[in-house]
């Protein structure tokens, strides 16, 4: 296991094109989060799922944001009409559980350029 | 609301010599605090987290309920210490989520 893995690293797309990321957590992990990070800032929670249920979403995430782990696997996080202002580090953790379980690894990250 | 303060973007010291990174949190409920770090073209790994009293790679952090406090320190910085750290406290809600504050970059000179 090489850890939470997200594709694309980066991403460059025009002003009003739709993009889509993937993260595929630690296998096992029934937690996944997703977060943004903006130059100069730390991580910023944008939504949360246990298994296939989204329980979570941050008021950062506007209705052009949309997420998904269909399987409770795999997640996608998918933005359309993308603006400027989305150009950040998108983040994807997993964790094993609730508690003193509730340990996040991260991945990568894949980082969009809106032009 | 919960809150995470670090004060200092950048600190600066040379080898050897004693780090105290700064972090102060705002929360309603019992806090659960975490440090982690982020080494050059890597990802964010955790360091420690406050309910396991460790110390990992010479750090250590204490947290002081009464300050608000979890700063983050070490004796005697060495070189590959040199990265981002970030404090991070989580809510005890139904998501756990993890509230960052805005990181200090470390860089140690010989």
């Amino acid at each position: 296991d090489t850890g939470v893995s997200q594709d694309p690293r980066h991403k460059i797309t025009k002003r009003g094109q739709n993009v889509t990321f993937r993260c595929d957590p630690i296998s096992e992990h029934n937690r996944l989060y997703w977060y943004r990070q903006t130059l100069g800032q730390g991580p910023e929670f944008l939504t949360y799922f246990q298994n296939e249920a989204q329980l979570e979403k941050s008021r950062l995430l506007s209705d052009r944001f949309s997420a998904e782990r269909p399987k409770g696997s795999f997640s996608t996080l998918e933005i359309q009409r993308t603006e400027q202002g989305d150009s950040a580090m998108y983040l994807c953790a997993s964790s094993p559980g609730s508690g003193g379980k509730n340990i996040q690894y991260f991945g990568a990250g894949t980082r969009l350029s809106v032009l | 609301a919960q809150r995470v303060t670090q004060p200092e973007k950048l600190l600066s010291v040379f080898k050897g010599a004693p780090v105290e990174l700064k972090c102060n949190y705002s929360y309603s409920g019992s806090p659960e605090l975490f440090w982690y770090v982020q080494y050059s073209r890597q990802r964010l790994q955790l360091l420690l987290r406050h309910i396991s009293r460790e110390s990992i790679k010479g750090f250590t952090a204490d947290l002081n309920k009464g300050e608000t406090s979890f700063h983050l320190k070490k004796p005697f910085a060495q070189e590959e210490d040199s990265a981002m750290y970030y404090c991070a406290l989580m809510s005890t809600g139904t998501a756990s989520k993890l509230t960052f504050g805005t990181g200090t970059r470390l860089q140690v000179t010989l």
